[in-house]
């Protein structure tokens, strides 16, 4: 079965420094797509980044960049620089390329408090 | 601008009073789906379609119902609301299933 696990429930950064969000998946499908998505407290479901599972580089997308380490089934977010406005949840979701439903599955989310 | 937009955005309800919550995307995109939020649970698939007329059931489909018939929208409807479908409503959209998903703003429902 598809999983994905994000086991920090909670996490504080100081302002400016970089943080490391967690994730592992798990699944049986070659083609799958990863993605990082941020909820502010204002409710709202921000997309970040993604990684497909065949992409050689790992992705980046301004200070935020995932660090997919696939044997080991991991995808994490790495954000540099932290600003207050990055205190949200973090969710991180996979999307199997097999069938046609691509629906995402989500782990349970990380929440990330910045401090000043 | 591109936009996922749903209404309305909060709502409080009474149980089996049928309800609908809109969701229009404006980027041509061919895939929507609608997802449920709920504390410890994470996001859950509700349904899903394809295109236009082509929709089916998520992971959650029980008690709820869909239309597609046009390319933009993508209502959700309660046909009988229970309190357990108290939750926080998403829609999103893509331009096709393998690329990222855009969604709304959500829709807070509460079914009392």
């Amino acid at each position: 079965a598809q999983k994905i696990t994000q086991t920090q429930p909670g996490m504080f950064v100081q302002e400016k420094e970089a943080v490391t969000l967690d994730c592992t998946y798990d699944t049986s499908d070659p083609s799958y797509g990863l993605f990082w998505y941020k909820q502010p407290s204002s409710g709202e479901m921000i997309f970040l980044i993604y990684q497909g599972s065949y992409d050689q580089q790992n992705a980046t997308e301004g200070r935020y960049s995932l660090n997919f380490q696939k044997a080991r089934k991991s995808a994490n977010l790495v954000i540099s620089a932290s600003q207050l406005g990055d205190s949200a949840m973090y969710f991180c979701a996979m999307r199997s390329n097999a069938g046609n439903n691509r629906k995402l599955i989500w782990g349970l989310g990380t929440s990330l408090a910045v401090n000043p | 601008e591109a936009q996922v937009t749903q209404n309305p955005r909060y709502l409080i309800t009474v149980t089996g009073k049928k309800l609908t919550v809109t969701c229009s995307q404006n980027m041509n995109h061919e895939y929507m789906s609608w997802y449920r939020q709920d504390p410890g649970l994470g996001l859950r698939q509700i349904y899903y379609s394809m295109n236009v007329e082509v929709t089916d059931k998520g992971d959650v489909p029980e008690g709820y119902k869909v239309s597609r018939k046009e390319k933009r929208n993508f209502p959700l409807i309660l046909e009988s609301p229970s309190p357990n479908q108290t939750s926080l409503y998403f829609c999103a959209s893509s331009f096709r299933p393998r690329y990222e998903q855009y969604f709304g703003p959500g829709t807070r429902l509460t079914v009392t």
